[in-house]
């Protein structure tokens, strides 16, 4: 069975502090694929980053970094200096290479970034 | 830009009404997904199809069916709306998944808050 876990319901931070969002995943599939995925007060989910199995190479982009660790299970998401407009709800999600397009999420987590 | 938009941001209807949730999208993308969110459990994936004419189960398709006679319209039906069908309700669609997962990232549309009396 295929499950994403995102223990933290919700995290609360004061503005410029760094903030980590926890993500681990099962599967038995040894292709797959993690995402993230942030949806905004608007509702509408925006796709952040996609990571395969195979690659297990941090990623950065600007404030937003990524941890995969196979060895773990996870997928972490850590946000820099935080800002205002991070408030969001973030969820991760996991797809096996042999499910289409399927999605598996986890519960999300609702990031507040207070000034 | 791709746009995924759904009829509506918010609907009211009455228990036992037939419900329509239309969503439209304009990237010409195969698949095409419905999602209900509810509140500590993340989305779950009510149904899905590859193609036009095509559906399949998902997780949690009970008191739902779909409808594809066009490529970029997949319609959600509640044949006789309950109470526990109150929630929001997310389309998204995407590429096929091709060799590398690439270009298979699913957009999505804003959303349809669906309440049931």
């Amino acid at each position: 069975a295929q499950k994403v876990t995102q223990a933290q319901t919700e995290i609360s931070v004061v503005e410029k502090e760094d903030v980590t969002l926890d993500c681990v995943y099962e599967t038995r599939d040894t292709t797959y694929y993690l995402f993230w995925y942030k949806q905004p007060p608007s509702g509408e989910l925006v796709f952040l980053i996609r990571r395969n199995s195979f690659d297990e190479q941090n990623e950065i982009s600007g404030r937003y970094s990524w941890n995969f660790q196979k060895s773990t299970s996870s997928f972490n998401f850590t946000i820099t200096a935080s800002q205002v407009v991070d408030s969001a709800v973030y969820f991760c999600a996991l797809r096996a290479h042999n499910q289409g397009g399927k999605l598996i999420f986890g519960q999300g987590t609702e990031l507040s970034v207070k000034p | 830009d791709v746009k995924v938009t759904q009829s509506s941001r918010y609907l009211v209807k009455r228990t036992g009404e037939k419900v329509f949730l239309e969503c439209v999208q304009d990237m010409d993308h195969e698949n095409m997904f419905w999602y209900r969110q509810d509140p500590g459990l993340g989305l779950r994936l009510i149904y899905f199809s590859y193609d036009v004419k095509m559906k399949e189960k998902g997780d949690i398709p009970e008191g739902y069916s779909v409808s594809r006679e066009k490529k970029e319209r997949f319609s959600l039906i509640l044949e006789s709306a309950s109470t526990n069908q109150t929630s929001m309700y997310l389309c998204a669609s995407s590429f096929p998944a091709l060799l590398a997962g690439v270009w298979d990232e699913q957009f999505f549309g804003p959303g349809t808050r669906l309440t049931v009396l």
